[in-house]
């Protein structure tokens, strides 16, 4: 089945670096990716929705240069949290579409910023 | 907009007892609708889907019909096992959206032997 392979599972980090996820399909092409937030006990939130080539498009309240996103190619999307602060400390997951209507997700990064 | 209302968990339940998970949505139009489990510090895994009314979504002796008349997509299973406990997201796809998923604020399962 189709494989998408986040890295890191877990980082934690001090105030003010900045953290780069990725997020790779393993056996497929993913031309859109997706990242989504995850509060605890809170649904997932979409923050940006990233196409192969093509600048990521946010959700209302994300800040685009606070989380950027490059999604260089059909395998791979990468978000950067940059100059981290406590309140990102989250859990991060991003999905692929494998061209049809599945989105397949990968096992999330919990992000912690001390 | 879209949304998504789950029942509010934790849920507790004995082996071998029957599960019902409500999920009712608001949408526009003819969505698709899916439930995703995540078990602990994994990410999401799609459990079944349905793609129009009356559609019945089943996997791993879970099941889901979706209602257009109540806007619901419950999830069902007859008898849970210790392995189900997770937390269950209802989710919906709105055509034509760009293939985003909104979710519901998920429930978690507890199944004690």
């Amino acid at each position: 089945g189709a494989v998408v392979s986040q890295h890191p599972s877990r980082v934690i980090c001090k105030s003010g670096t900045s953290v780069k996820i990725e997020c790779r399909s393993l056996d497929f092409q993913a031309t859109t990716m997706f990242w989504y937030r995850q509060f605890p006990k809170k649904s997932l939130m979409l923050m940006a929705t990233s196409n192969e080539g093509s600048k990521a498009t946010y959700e209302q309240g994300v800040e685009k240069d606070k989380f950027l996103i490059n999604h260089a190619s059909l395998t791979l999307s990468t978000l950067t949290v940059t100059s981290a602060h406590p309140e990102d400390s989250s859990f991060y997951i991003c999905s692929a579409r494998d061209g049809g209507e599945s989105q397949h997700f990968g096992d999330g990064t919990r992000l912690s910023i001390l | 907009g879209n949304s998504v209302t789950q029942m509010e968990g934790p849920v507790t339940l004995s082996e071998e007892a029957f599960l019902t998970i409500n999920c009712t949505y608001t949408a526009t139009g003819y969505p698709s609708l899916f439930w995703y489990v995540q078990y602990p510090g994994e990410g999401l895994q799609l459990l079944l889907k349905a793609t129009k009314a009356d559609d019945k979504g089943s996997n791993k002796g879970f099941e889901a019909t979706y209602r257009k008349e109540t806007t619901s997509f419950h999830l069902e299973k007859g008898s849970v096992q210790v392995s189900d406990s997770a937390v269950y997201f209802c989710a919906l796809r709105q055509p034509n959206s760009g293939y985003a998923l909104n979710f519901g604020k998920g429930t978690s399962l507890l199944v004690t032997p």
